[in-house]
């Protein structure tokens, strides 16, 4: 079956580096994601990686995936305060002729100030 | 262009009641796929529509349906309401040519049952 796992929590100091890790379980995967849910919010969309990478940079944000290992991290440059949330690691999956998203449960990151 | 908005925002209701939750997609998406998020986890996928035709669910009983309708806005409803129904309840636009799939989420309908 479809499972996505991470670790539950994270604290880093602001100006640190944050490293999120997250494991799937579809190798038919073609899309990974990762989304952040700020308090009383809903989720957004902060990157995505096609499975034919291994690496993508997007500002702050580095997105690594090794295939093989189905393991997927999220490394946060220079890490803010403002950047204290929930994220969501979510690998795209067929249900019938829809493409759902099934997501882990998430790791709180707290930034210390 | 607006995005995905969602009402109520929060909602009580009694075990046993049913309920109806809207959302209006962001304009230019024609797919709908809502999301349940108990406390502490992470979101579980209910069903998607597109054209107004449910064409994916995921492991939810029959008592979660839904509609959508011809301006791509959609209502989720749910009969028979247990406590476990207590959840966010997530709706996602998204444009079913995209790639990657990418879906704009509302902020949600908090449901507490009590």
């Amino acid at each position: 079956g479809e499972d996505v796992e991470q670790s539950l929590f994270l604290s880093v100091r602001e100006g640190d580096s944050s490293v999120i890790n997250c494991t799937y379980t579809d190798s038919s995967s073609t899309y990974l994601y990762w989304y952040k849910q700020e308090p009383g919010a809903g989720l957004q969309l902060l990157t995505y990686i096609f499975s034919n990478m291994d690496m993508k940079q997007d500002q702050r944000l580095t997105v690594l995936l090794n295939k093989k290992d189905k393991h997927l991290s999220l490394r946060i440059a220079d890490t803010q305060t403002g950047d204290s949330a929930i994220y969501f690691c979510a690998e795209s999956t067929s249900s019938g002729s829809a493409r759902q998203l099934t997501f882990g449960s998430g790791t709180q990151l707290t930034v210390l100030p | 262009e607006t995005g995905v908005t969602q009402s109520p925002t929060h909602l009580i209701k009694t075990r046993g009641q049913q309920v109806t939750l809207r959302c209006s997609s962001q304009s230019g998406h024609n797919t709908v796929s809502w999301y349940q998020q108990a406390l502490g986890q992470g979101p579980q996928f209910i069903f998607q529509y597109y054209r107004e035709e449910e064409n994916g669910r995921g492991n939810f009983p029959p008592r979660f349906s839904g509609l959508q309708f011809p301006n791509y806005s959609s209502e989720l409803n749910v009969n028979a309401l247990e406590l476990d129904d207590s959840a966010l309840y997530l709706c996602a636009s998204s444009l079913i040519s995209d790639r990657p799939y990418g879906y704009t989420f509302g902020s949600g309908t908090r449901l507490t049952v009590v």
